[in-house]
Parts: structure tokens; C-alpha cells; sequence
């Protein structure tokens, strides 16, 4: 059964800062990870969509890495802004219908 | 280009009661999703539909039914509400790429409290 794994669960920075969120999952058999965005009460925003033969992507100030041997993903935000506040999910295929959650990194960013 | 569309945006009911959530599908879209967030929680999967078939269910009662129309819309209901209910609902759309991955479109929501 495939369990993901969001560390740190909350996470304050002040402004300007780079920052590193963690996701880990049991079962490394996956087809593909999302990194999605979400604001307080909203939909989830997809960020970065990495498939099982990719290492990284990016987009903007984002870079999301996969190591799939290891069962972990780390997405890495440069730069951080105020508007960077939000929850962060990592989101997991690994075939079948369902994809998996992590329960969020909740992200604060001081001005 | 119309993403994902859920409807209602909010709706307050009381226990015992029944509700019908409904969602649109992304254009292009042939499959949808629908799962449950509890507050401070990660999104929960509840099931999807693909030609107006059930694929899979997750751990869900059967008080959560649904059901997806020849135009790939589909509506999520709940039966004899719990106050345990309560949690935003979201619809995602996706359809089977080329690598065979479930590349996920989330709605925005629907927040359901049930008093």
C-alpha cells in the first residue's frame, strides 16, 4: 500500500529565502508525481508534473527532483515570496485509478 | 479554455440529509475523480468514473454514490449526512496520456458542512 510523506508538515521563512520541501513514498513501482499548489480553501493549482523517467523539472523559481530508488521527491523553491504562501502537496501515481496524497507542507513566507 | 468546473461552491446541510455535488470535466477530459480534503488534511480518494463506469472505489462507505453522463460530467452524492461529512470536496479531471499516467486537473471545490 503506498503511503507519502510530507516533511516539514509547516514551515516559516522570512522573504528572499530558498527553501526545500520534502515528500517520501513507500513504493518506488510509481508512473509519475505532482507537486500541486493550495490556497486556503481553493482547488489545487498543479505545479510540476515529474513522469518515473524524469530526474527534475522546473518551472520559474521551482524545481521539483525525483529519486525514485529512494522513494522521494524534494521540491525547491528559490527566492521565496510572500505570495509563495500557501500548502504545498505531493501527489503520487502508481498505476491502478487513485493517485496518493501527502498531507501538505503549509508555507509562510514573512515580508 | 474551461478547466475544471464544481458546483456548488458552498452549501451548508444537516445531518441525515442528502447532497449532490456536480462537476465538469476539463475539455479533452474523459475521466473524473472526486476526493475528499478534511481541514488540514491531504485529499482522500473517494472514486472514479471512466465511461460512466465506477473504476475504483477508496475506503468510502457506500452513502457515497456517483455517477458520470455521456458527456464525461459527473455527480458526486452523499446519503444520511454525517457531521463527519464535512470537508471540501474536489473533482479532478484527467485522461490517459501517451505514458498511460493519470496527470491530474483539480476544480476548485466544494465546501460541504454538514451541522
Amino acid at each position: 500500500k503506498q503511503e507519502v510523506t510530507q516533511i516539514p508538515a509547516a514551515l516559516s521563512v522570512p522573504e528572499g529565502e530558498n527553501l526545500v520541501l520534502n515528500c517520501s513514498f513507500t513504493d518506488s513501482a510509481i508512473y509519475n508525481l505532482q507537486w500541486f499548489r493550495q490556497d486556503p480553501g481553493k482547488g489545487l493549482t498543479s505545479l510540476l508534473l515529474i513522469q518515473s523517467s524524469q530526474r527534475e523539472q522546473t518551472s520559474g523559481r521551482l524545481n521539483a527532483s525525483l529519486d525514485k530508488s529512494s522513494g522521494r521527491s524534494t521540491l525547491y523553491i528559490a527566492a521565496s515570496q510572500p505570495g509563495d504562501s500557501a500548502t504545498y502537496l505531493c501527489a503520487v501515481y502508481g498505476g491502478g485509478f487513485k493517485t496518493i496524497f501527502g498531507a501538505g507542507t503549509r508555507l509562510f513566507v514573512k515580508a | 479554455d474551461a478547466g475544471v468546473t464544481q458546483s456548488p461552491t458552498h452549501l451548508i446541510k444537516t445531518r441525515g440529509q442528502q447532497v449532490t455535488l456536480r462537476c465538469s470535466p476539463k475539455s479533452g477530459h474523459d475521466t473524473v475523480s472526486w476526493y475528499q480534503q478534511a481541514l488540514g488534511q491531504g485529499p482522500q480518494f473517494i472514486f472514479q468514473y471512466y465511461e460512466e463506469e465506477e473504476r475504483q472505489r477508496g475506503n468510502f462507505p457506500d452513502r457515497f454514490s456517483g455517477h458520470q453522463f455521456p458527456n464525461y460530467s459527473s455527480e458526486l452524492n452523499v446519503n444520511a449526512l454525517l457531521l463527519g461529512d464535512s470537508a471540501l470536496y474536489l473533482c479532478a479531471s484527467s485522461t490517459v496520456g501517451v505514458s498511460g499516467a493519470n496527470v491530474l486537473t483539480f476544480g476548485a471545490g466544494s465546501r460541504l458542512t454538514v451541522l
